[in-house]
């Protein structure tokens, strides 16, 4: 298993530009996350989704949507970048609870500079 | 507002000690408590979970969780400098989605 892929790794943006952050899981997880962490910051929500056609804003959604057609992909889009949106966004998965367990399983993440 | 605090740090404890991180929480409705340990420009990763009140022991690492006081901490024996990263205290509250908020996170560092 791969675990949890994310693309691209670097992307540099001018402002007003637009782009689509890629990732993918195959554990066949239900339950999937986007965050974004700004330097010597914890972990902020963006959007969650618990299954195919599902999604859900989290803490911070504005200036970003997403969709979820399959179990496996969960895409994160940009429209109009912001110097705001200069951040490290990861995505992460997990199955459903099980008693409460709930590791979450990280890709790599994605540094985004918006200049 | 759900809230997860933690002291920033850095936290600089020598070789060989044991460091003890701490995290509050305001959401009495929370129902597990994770610690992810982060170094310099990676991904977060899963160290500690713990549910119940007291004492869980996996390795050096020890969680220790009061509901009652909101208040979760871990404590790393025999700090080793492979240790130094930062470590997030990650809290699933009342709800669904197995949401988690985390916190800021405690800088650790371990010094020879």
């Amino acid at each position: 298993n791969a675990g949890v892929t994310q693309t691209p790794k670097f992307r540099i943006l001018k402002i007003g530009q637009s782009m689509t952050l890629q990732c993918t899981q195959d554990m066949n997880h239900n339950y999937m996350y986007w965050y974004r962490q700004d330097p010597g910051m914890g972990l902020k929500l963006i959007y969650y989704s618990v299954g195919a056609g599902i999604t859900d804003k989290g803490e911070v959604p504005n200036g970003y949507n997403v969709s979820r057609s399959t179990t496996e992909d969960f895409p994160l889009r940009l429209e109009l970048a912001a110097p705001s949106q200069t951040s490290v966004y990861f995505c992460a998965s997990n199955p459903p609870d099980t008693r409460g367990v709930n590791e979450q399983f990280f890709g790599p993440g994605t540094r985004l500079t918006v200049l | 507002q759900k809230e997860v605090e933690q002291n920033s740090g850095p936290l600089s404890v020598p070789e060989g000690a044991i460091a003890s991180l701490n995290c509050t929480y305001s959401d009495r409705g929370s129902q597990s408590f994770f610690w992810y340990r982060q170094y310099s420009g990676k991904s977060p990763e899963l160290i500690m979970s713990i549910y119940s009140n007291g004492d869980k022991e996996d390795g050096r690492f020890t969680a220790q969780l009061n509901k009652a006081s909101q208040y979760v901490s871990l404590l790393i024996r025999d700090s080793q400098p492979s240790d130094s990263a930062t470590y997030l205290c990650a809290v699933k509250g009342s709800g669904t989605a197995s949401k988690l908020t985390f916190g800021t996170g405690t800088r650790l560092q371990v010094t020879l």
